[in-house]
């Protein structure tokens, strides 16, 4: 069984730029998580999606991210404008069910 | 609000030496826990869970934990390090099914294992 995928791996931009992460879960989980991890930290969840739909956004900077799961399959996660503080490990996540999440590499964002 | 807290920031053990990692939750009811392993540069692998049942959990690479209800505490153990098992480790608490927050995790910030030979 494939586990989740996410890409790219790493990503440096300049402050105000904007930039996309992607990831695709595992076949057949339905819940999709996505978190921020910043050095030192452990992970906080930005946004949970069941299939297509937003069960729990309430941590994600709606200001400046968003995140979306069209076909209830991959997500998108995007940062306009990014700033320096959220330079952090973007991780994705999916579960079947109930708690037991599995994790991707992450992506590593540095905002110069 | 459910919460976790991992006293220790760094731990640094001999390898073949035994290896204790603390972890303290906040939550309302019983709940479900989980230890995590990050390698540099990796995502989260899962160590093992805890749902209900026997309080003594077995997981993968040798690890034990064990949950204790009267301390609210699910510490990690392992009876013989390896240089291989240096990693970040992170203990989680979600809710259990029926709750509202169920299928969300709570992290502790994590501790950082040290295995020197």
């Amino acid at each position: 069984e494939a586990g989740v995928a996410q890409s790219p791996r790493y990503k440096i931009i300049e402050k105000r730029q904007s930039v996309a992460f992607w990831c695709n879960p595992i076949s057949g989980h339905a819940t999709l998580y996505w978190y921020q991890q910043i050095l030192g930290q452990g992970p906080k969840l930005l946004i949970q999606f069941q299939n297509n739909g937003v069960v729990d956004d309430s941590q994600l900077p709606k200001d400046r991210f968003s995140a979306e799961r069209l076909k209830g399959v991959d997500s998108t996660l995007k940062i306009q404008p990014a700033k320096l503080e959220d330079s952090a490990v973007y991780l994705c996540a999916s579960s079947r069910q109930g708690n037991e999440q599995f994790f991707g590499p992450g992506t590593r964002l540095t905002v110069l | 609000a459910q919460s976790v807290t991992q006293p220790d920031i760094h731990i640094t053990v001999s390898e073949g030496a035994s290896l204790e990692l603390r972890c303290n939750y906040s939550y309302g009811a019983t709940p479900y826990l989980f230890w995590y392993v990050q390698s540099p540069g990796q995502g989260l692998q899962l160590l093992l869970k805890y749902f209900s049942g026997d309080t003594l959990v077995q997981g993968i690479k040798g690890f034990e934990a064990e949950f204790k209800r009267s301390q609210s505490s699910f510490n990690l153990r392992k009876p013989s390090v390896h240089w291989s098992d240096a990693a970040e480790y992170f203990c989680a608490v979600g809710g259990n099914a029926g709750g509202t927050s169920y299928g969300k995790l709570t992290f502790g910030q994590g501790t950082i294992l040290t295995v020197h030979p």
